[in-house]
């Protein structure tokens, strides 16, 4: 069974520093990987995606994203946060026909 | 808008009522999810539907749940009985058929069981 751990619950950072979160996954075959984001009030959106190919992908907003098959891991970053980042992100694998997210990391911006 | 539409956003009930939820997906998806989220805790996956066949259902769903997809457009899920430990935010996502796994999700549906 796939499963996704992530082990920041709650992430609190000044504007303009820099943001990694950690996430973790298992499965035993190919896997698909998200990351999600949920704006106060708003549905969960899409931010990036990584199917095959370069491991580092890019997504919306200036966010990255990291997969490391050695480590089991799809971190999230952004060099330089702004306070419209704050938000709940969400880690997600795919395995036969279903997305498994992880608990989500509340992320909180000061201006 | 075209996205994917659930319906009621919010609803208070008493216990032992049944509830229901519509969830509309994009027109041109051919799979649907229903997922439910408890504060502090990330989506998890409740039953999913290729079309009208529904493909998989989890242990979460006790059988208090159901949900249907007749014509492989709308989907239903319905709550009998409803309990206190059912609050909680019911989402719909659904996704097209080709290529990898994308979830496309709805606003969701606040359950509140009093």
């Amino acid at each position: 069974a796939q499963s996704v751990s992530q082990h920041n619950h709650h992430v609190i950072l000044s504007e303009a520093a820099s943001l990694e979160l950690g996430c973790n996954y298992s499965y035993g075959g190919t896997v698909n990987l998200f990351w999600y984001v949920q704006y106060p009030g708003q549905h969960l959106q899409l931010l990036l995606k990584y199917f095959s190919g370069d491991p580092l992908v890019k997504g919306i907003k200036g966010f990255e994203a990291e997969f490391i098959k050695s480590k089991f891991s799809f971190n999230l970053r952004k060099p330089s946060v702004q306070w419209s980042d704050t938000a709940e992100y969400f880690c997600a694998v795919t395995g036969y026909q279903k997305v498994t997210f992880g608990t989500g990391t509340k992320l909180q911006v000061i201006p | 808008d075209t996205g994917v539409s659930q319906d009621p956003r919010h609803k208070i009930t008493k216990r032992g009522q049944n509830v229901t939820f519509r969830c509309d997906p994009i027109s041109e998806h051919n799979r649907l999810y229903w997922y439910r989220q408890t504060l502090g805790q990330g989506p998890e996956f409740l039953t999913y539907f290729q079309n009208e066949a529904q493909l998989e259902k989890s242990r979460l769903l006790s059988d208090r749940f159901s949900a249907e997809r007749p014509k492989g457009s709308f989907s239903t899920l319905e709550i009998q009985r409803t309990e206190q430990g059912d609050s909680a935010m019911y989402l719909c996502a659904s996704s097209p058929s080709v290529g990898a796994l994308e979830l496309f999700f709805g606003e969701g549906s606040r359950l509140t069981v009093l």
